[in-house]
């Protein structure tokens, strides 16, 4: 059930473009984007629902492709404060309408001057 | 508004104690969950609440109890401590959604078992 996050790290210089790919094995009804700095807890970057409905940053992107239940989050013009983990959270449907949120393993992303 | 709260930060027990990780959020949220986060694995899962009153198992809930009384409060209680279960903990809540909604997590606890 848990999702397949890649790459499982990433470096890149800033300004540099980065793609973090999230894959389940399940139908989702949404999938939600986190980012974790080291010793603090994960901050909410973006959700994306089923349907089509967004909600989050304007300058952090991201693609859900429903049909192949992957999503994609993507980062342009890569600043030093990008820096992190980054986890996605995929919420699936178990036992008629109950929901859950199960977490990928994430994605180290080093930006470095 | 101090969103979601964890006590205490840091915390050292020995193999067999028991304890209570305190978890408040003043959102007046209903949902509220606790995840065990170590190194490789991810956020898991512990229990989770919709509401007061209403609590049910996550993925990983074995040593581990939780309660539900008021809105606000979310304790952990940790029932006989094994090195197992030395890990960090967070607390989250969200609404109106729930589990499709923001997630906003406490600072964490920072728990070691010897």
């Amino acid at each position: 059930q848990q999702p397949v996050q890649s790459p499982q790290a990433v470096i890149l210089r800033e300004g540099e473009d980065a793609v973090i790919n999230c894959s389940s094995s399940k139908a989702l009804y949404s999938v939600h984007w986190y980012r974790q700095k080291h010793g603090e807890a994960p901050v909410f970057l973006m959700i994306l629902l089923k349907g089509g409905e967004q909600k989050g940053h304007d300058k952090i992107s991201a693609s859900f492709n429903e049909k192949k239940q992957q999503s994609s989050l993507y980062l342009t013009a890569s600043q030093l404060s990008y820096s992190g983990t980054y986890f996605c959270g995929t919420e699936i449907t178990y036992a008629g309408n109950n929901r859950k949120l199960i977490w990928g393993l994430g994605t180290s992303l080093a930006v470095n001057p | 508004n101090a969103g979601v709260t964890q006590t205490p930060k840091f915390q050292v027990l020995k193999t067999g104690q028991s304890m209570t990780l305190q978890c408040a959020q003043d959102m007046n949220h209903e949902y509220m969950s606790w995840y065990r986060q170590d190194p490789g694995m991810g956020l898991r899962l512990i229990h989770y609440s919709v509401g007061a009153g209403i609590t049910d198992q996550g993925e990983v809930p074995n040593g581990y109890n939780v309660s539900r009384s008021t809105t606000e409060d979310f304790p952990l209680r940790l029932l006989s401590a094994a090195p197992s279960q030395t890990s960090v903990y967070f607390c989250a809540s969200s609404s109106p959604s729930g589990t499709t909604d923001t997630q906003y997590f406490g600072p964490g606890t920072r728990l070691t078992v010897l």
